[in-house]
């Protein structure tokens, strides 16, 4: 079975532009957490879906959505960059569903964005 | 909320030697699982161990294997006959009713040949 995927790999962006990060789970998959890792926060949940709804979310302002299409893939996206934005975003899927808590969740290679 | 913590930064140890990692946690939740995660330099990560709230019995995978204390609400993580591999952060990680995978600051680990 292929890994989950994240595109792109790297990404340099403005401050104040927008970006859109995506990731595809593992086949069978349906839920897709994202989180924001950051040498001074370390890593942090952003937010969760399942089924193309938000099952959860984190404490992040709301520049930073993300949407889950049918086929299970998602795309997070951030406007209005700020320096702070800087980070490596880690994709994560898992099978979800009932008895779900203790599902492994398999991680993603990660985005490596850079707001200059 | 709950808060993991990792009190050790870093660590190093000789290859084939065993390091234990600690933990600990806040929750006033019965239900929970504790997991360990790696992630090596420039690598995904990946899940080491899991162990749920209510089994009393350690997981144990191979050479790894953790030290839960349910009162002392710790999670210790032993490695055993450590490897160049092994060489990697090492995040523990609480998910309770929430649903949230909530992190540990991290230690890294070097192995040292």
């Amino acid at each position: 079975k292929a890994g989950v995927t994240q595109t792109p790999r790297y990404l340099i962006k403005t401050r104040g532009q927008q970006v859109t990060l995506s990731c595809s789970p593992i086949s069978g998959h349906r839920s897709v957490s994202w989180y924001q890792q950051t040498p001074g926060q370390g890593l942090q949940f952003l937010f969760e879906y399942f089924s193309e709804t938000q099952r959860n979310k984190g404490n992040f302002p709301g520049r930073f959505s993300g949407r889950q299409f049918s086929n299970s893939r998602s795309e997070m996206n951030v406007s209005t960059l700020e320096l702070g934005d800087s980070a490596l975003y880690l994709c994560a899927s898992s099978l979800g569903g009932a008895g779900r808590l203790g599902y492994e969740q398999y991680f993603g290679p990660g985005t490596r964005l850079t707001v200059t | 909320a709950q808060t993991v913590t990792q009190s050790q930064p870093e660590m190093s140890v000789q290859e084939a030697e065993t390091v234990t990692l600690s933990c600990t946690y806040d929750t006033s939740e019965n239900n929970y699982y504790l997991f360990w995660y790696k992630q090596p330099p420039s690598r995904q990560m990946i899940l080491v161990i899991r162990q749920e709230a209510y089994k009393q019995q350690n997981a144990t995978e191979n050479r790894f294997s953790v030290n839960f204390q349910k009162a002392a609400k710790s999670f210790s993580l032993k490695i055993s006959d450590s490897q160049l591999g092994d060489t990697a952060m090492y995040f523990c990680a609480f998910k309770g009713g929430n649903e949230k995978l909530t992190f540990g600051t991290g230690t890294r680990l070097t192995i040292i040949p």
